[in-house]
């Protein structure tokens, strides 16, 4: 069985461009979370979506977003990005949705660096 | 406030030696609690949770709530054992969600 799949694997934007990340979770998984991973503050909770619906949500601004289709691949946007939000995007999926009682399953993350 | 503390960033034991590698949460409810692995070059995955009471690769972590710890331990560490440990905590239903939490991380080094 496939893994969870990200791309693009690295990217590189300017302060206040818009960036989409694409998430493929692995067949029959319905639930996807998003992850923010940096140096200074770690691994951070984004939101997760199940059957297309966002249930669970941290505590980030309003620039970043997110989405899940009808074949569960899930996609995050930043908008307007900032110096701060060059980091490591982490998704991953689960199958009961209830995903942080149910065995998460990583991608390799995307490498965002703002310049 | 929500809050997952791993108090070592780096923790050096010997081969065979036991391993015991410390989270303590802020929480007032009942959590969930649980411990992802990240190996070099390889993806986070989750070790163990605590609801599950389970034994993977040895370790194990038992939910203090008296302490509000959930150290995670092994009795005889091994060469393969050395990667990132994150200890993570969900629960706390804020605006109708729930929070996630994860410690800083401790990175565990298994000296032969």
């Amino acid at each position: 069985k496939a893994g969870v799949t990200q791309t693009p694997r690295y990217l590189i934007k300017t302060r206040g461009q818009q960036v989409t990340l694409s998430c493929s979770p692995i067949s029959g998984h319905r639930s996807v979370s998003w992850y923010q991973q940096t140096p200074g503050q770690g691994l951070q909770f984004l939101f997760e979506y199940f059957s297309e619906t966002q249930r669970n949500k941290g505590n980030f601004p309003g620039r970043f977003s997110g989405r899940q289709f009808s074949n569960s691949r899930s996609e995050m946007n930043v908008s307007t990005l900032e110096l701060g939000d060059s980091a490591l995007y982490l998704c991953a999926s689960s199958r009961l949705g209830t995903s942080f009682t149910d065995t998460q399953y990583f991608g390799p993350g995307t490498r965002l660096t703002v310049l | 406030a929500q809050r997952v503390t791993q108090p070592e960033k780096l923790l050096s034991v010997f081969k065979g030696a036991p391993v015991e590698l410390k989270c303590n949460y802020s929480y007032s409810g009942s959590p969930e609690l649980f411990w992802y692995v990240q190996y070099s070059r390889q993806r986070l995955q989750l070790l163990l949770r605590h609801i599950s009471r389970e034994s993977i690769k040895g370790f194990t972590a038992d939910l203090n709530k008296g302490e509000t710890s959930f150290h995670l331990k092994k009795p005889f560490a091994q060469e393969e054992d050395s990667a990132m440990y994150y200890c993570a905590l969900s629960g706390a239903y804020s605006g109708g969600y729930q929070k996630v939490t994860f410690g800083t991380g401790t990175k565990l080094q298994v000296i032969p």
